[in-house]
């Protein structure tokens, strides 16, 4: 089944204590994006990553990290996290073939930063 | 630069057409996205429309595009309560450049 998975789910943690989330498709997409939804801001996006070993910054890249080793993965790294980066975060994947540049999404990691 | 903007509530019953609207700014936008968000889950990409297009029809849905007032309606006809959601609109520059969200319209269907 093609999709995008995120671990963890659900995540309570403390200011400063560095964390990881992590995205995976299985569809050898070559665009990966993250994008976090706060109430009253919609989907703003953080990173993407057109294809391996290449990211840029999006609308809201402080405070993240991101790094795209191999094709399937895309991992969300927050250094020294802060309440501010209490959120829903979604990962998304689409081809960079074809047309109509169809994102797949995760089902997201709630954020809750103490 | 791009700015897509939506109404954030719509309220219809049972039965009845629901007609979301959203106007984007960015005349360079090709491809304009409905995404379906429902609750606790993530987004579903419901139908897309290109920018040379003027209506696309997909059974209950049908997307409107005006080029010219850079507006871009969704139409759900029959609405059921399952088509409570958060309906989201989004515009990319070209087949695999970011896309660039509204903030999104709540739906809510009452029996």
């Amino acid at each position: 089944e093609a999709q995008v998975t995120q671990n963890p789910r659900y995540l309570i943690t403390v200011t400063g204590k560095k964390l990881t989330v992590t995205c995976s498709q299985n569809m050898n997409h070559e665009y990966m994006s993250w994008y976090r939804q706060d109430p009253g801001l919609g989907l703003r996006q953080i990173y993407y990553s057109m294809n391996v070993e290449v990211t840029d910054k999006g609308d809201v890249p402080e405070g993240y990290k991101v790094s795209r080793k191999e094709k399937r993965n895309f991992p969300l790294i927050l250094e020294s996290p802060s309440p501010n980066q209490t959120s829903l975060y979604f990962c998304a994947s689409s081809t960079n073939r074809g047309s109509g540049n169809t994102q797949y999404f995760g089902p997201g990691t709630r954020l809750t930063v103490l | 630069g791009e700015d897509v903007e939506q109404s954030l509530f719509l309220s219809v019953r049972e039965g009845d057409s629901s007609v979301i609207n959203c106007t984007y700014t960015d005349s360079s936008s090709t491809y304009l996205y409905w995404y379906k968000q429902e609750p606790g889950a993530g987004l579903q990409l419901l139908t897309y429309i290109f920018s040379n297009m003027d209506m696309k029809q997909d059974q209950r849905l049908t997307v409107l595009l005006n080029k010219k007032d850079k507006h871009l309606s969704l139409r759900i006809a029959d609405t059921q309560t399952g088509d409570s959601a958060i309906y989201f609109c989004a515009e990319s520059l070209s087949g695999y450049s970011t896309l660039t969200f509204g903030k999104g319209t709540m739906l809510l269907v009452s029996p």
